[in-house]
C-alpha cells in the first residue's frame, strides 16, 4: 500500500493560465474522489469517479474544470482560465466499492492563483 | 446548507486532560460518520468512524459518540497528548450515496504541554 499519490505538492500559476493535476490512487481501489479546501473550511466534493466512468460532478464543478480517468487508474483536473478564486487544496482520496468504506486522502495539490 | 456542522472552531486543553470535540448533522440519511485528522500541508487522515446502528465505537484513546435522536456526534481522545495538535474533521456519508463524505468546517485542537 503505498498510499494515494498526488503531483505537484505546490502549484503557483497567473490568472488565466490552464493547469493540471495528477492523482495516482491506491491500486485496488476503484472508486476516486477530488475535493477541494479552502481556508477555515472542511473539504468539499467536487467529484468522483467508478473506473473510468465519471458519475457525479458537484455544482461547484464550473465548467471550466474537467477531471478524467482514463483507463481506471489514474485521475486528472484541470482548471482553464484559472482566476484567484480557484486558489485552494485540491485532494484527491481512494477507496473501494464496498459500503461504510473510508476514504484514503492524497496530499494534496495546493494552487495559488496570482 | 451545511449539513455537517462544527460550531467550534477552535479548542484547547492542557496535557493529559480529556478533549471533546462536538459535531451536528442534519440529513437523516447519514448512516456512516468517520473523524479525520489533518496537519498542515497534509491530507486527512482517518481516525475513527461509527456506523448509525451503534451508539459508541473506541480505539485505543479515541472514543466516538452517536447520538441520533440528536443528529450529534461527538469525539472523545483521553488522555489528550501534544502530538494531538490538529484540525479535526468530522465527516458523514449515506448508503447508496456514492461513497463521498460530506464534511464539517473543522475544529483546530491545541494540546498544551
Amino acid at each position: 500500500d503505498t498510499g494515494v499519490s498526488q503531483d505537484p505538492r505546490h502549484k503557483i500559476t497567473k490568472r488565466g493560465q490552464n493547469v493540471t493535476f495528477r492523482c495516482d490512487p491506491i491500486s485496488e481501489h476503484n472508486r476516486l474522489y477530488w475535493y477541494r479546501q479552502t481556508l477555515g473550511q472542511g473539504p468539499e466534493f467536487l467529484t468522483y469517479f467508478q473506473n473510468e466512468a465519471q458519475l457525479e460532478k458537484s455544482r461547484l464543478l464550473s465548467d471550466r474544470f474537467s477531471a478524467e480517468r482514463p483507463k481506471g487508474s489514474f485521475s486528472t483536473l484541470e482548471i482553464q482560465r484559472t482566476e484567484q478564486g480557484d486558489s485552494a487544496m485540491y485532494l484527491c482520496a481512494s477507496r473501494t466499492t464496498g459500503s461504510n468504506e473510508k476514504l484514503f486522502f492524497g496530499s494534496g495539490t495546493q494552487l495559488s492563483v496570482l | 446548507d451545511q449539513q455537517v456542522k462544527q460550531n467550534s472552531p477552535s479548542l484547547s486543553v492542557q496535557e493529559g486532560r480529556i478533549s471533546i470535540l462536538n459535531c451536528d448533522y442534519t440529513n437523516s440519511m447519514f448512516d456512516y460518520f468517520l473523524w479525520y485528522k489533518k496537519y498542515p500541508a497534509e491530507g486527512p487522515t482517518f481516525l475513527i468512524s461509527i456506523s448509525s446502528i451503534k451508539d459508541k465505537n473506541e480505539d485505543g484513546r479515541f472514543t466516538v459518540f452517536l447520538n441520533k435522536s440528536a443528529k450529534h456526534l461527538s469525539l472523545h481522545i483521553v488522555p489528550s497528548q501534544p502530538g494531538d495538535s490538529a484540525v479535526y474533521f468530522c465527516a458523514a456519508s449515506a448508503t447508496g450515496n456514492t461513497g463521498k463524505l460530506i464534511f464539517g468546517q473543522g475544529t483546530t485542537l491545541q494540546v498544551k504541554p
